[in-house]
């Protein structure tokens, strides 16, 4: 599956530390999504952009700042994080954000956070 | 809250077999979409099958089929013969205009194939 990539796919990171995850989409859609995937719990959204404008933010804390520069790129910028942000987090994209939708995921990248 | 639930962590079936992962869900509303996705230990998501609320006849693709129970909010999941690829994590999940369009996920049930 190539639709959805996400770089890099891990990261070792210090609490001081900012670093930026990336996702692109090459299937011309033009809504993505950031999703966080804790050990044992559901998968949980944390923004949602639709052409370029963010349309949910779920109470996500200000250390994770997203962009969206244009319809095939996502970023998630991090700063400050704390040992529980370790996660895999998910990138998504969807035709438009109407229900029957399917969003395409991508590969995930796996945060670790000392 | 609206919630999805998946009672099952995990779950094994033997190579050919036919195995049913259960789902149940609370909503208030009427119109919703329901879907299956599997996340193999690759990690990467993809929808398995999808079921709009509206629609009495159930969703079936290839060997993935669905029971939609919509009085008793229930979603199961039927795989049929049952292949070693199918190994992998499921998850169920919901959109609903009440919850802004948010696909809803359950706690995930992991699914072995023996061979």
């Amino acid at each position: 599956e190539t639709g959805v990539t996400q770089t890099p796919r891990h990261l070792v990171m210090g609490m001081t530390n900012k670093k930026s995850l990336k996702c692109e989409q090459h299937l011309g859609h033009n809504a993505m999504y950031w999703y966080k995937q804790s050990a044992k719990k559901p998968l949980e959204l944390m923004f949602v952009y639709n052409f370029k404008e963010q349309t949910e933010n779920n109470s996500v804390p200000s250390r994770f700042s997203p962009e969206c520069p244009n319809s095939s790129h996502l970023f998630l910028h991090l700063h400050t994080l704390q040992p529980e942000d370790s996660a895999l987090y998910l990138c998504a994209s969807s035709q438009g954000t109407t229900l029957q939708e399917t969003q395409y995921f991508g590969p995930g990248t796996r945060l670790l956070v000392l | 809250a609206q919630t999805v639930t998946q009672s099952q962590p995990e779950m094994s079936v033997q190579e050919a077999e036919t195995v049913t992962l259960s789902c149940t869900y609370d909503t208030s509303e009427s119109d919703y979409y329901l879907f299956w996705y599997k996340q193999p230990p690759s990690r990467q998501m993809i929808l398995v099958i999808r079921q709009e609320a509206y629609k009495q006849q159930n969703a079936t693709e290839n060997r993935f089929s669905v029971n939609f129970q919509k009085a008793a909010k229930s979603f199961s999941l039927k795989i049929s013969d049952s292949q070693l690829g199918d190994a992998a994590m499921y998850f169920c999940a919901y959109r609903t205009y009440n919850q802004g369009g948010k696909l809803i996920f359950g706690q995930g049930t992991e699914l072995s194939v023996k061979p």
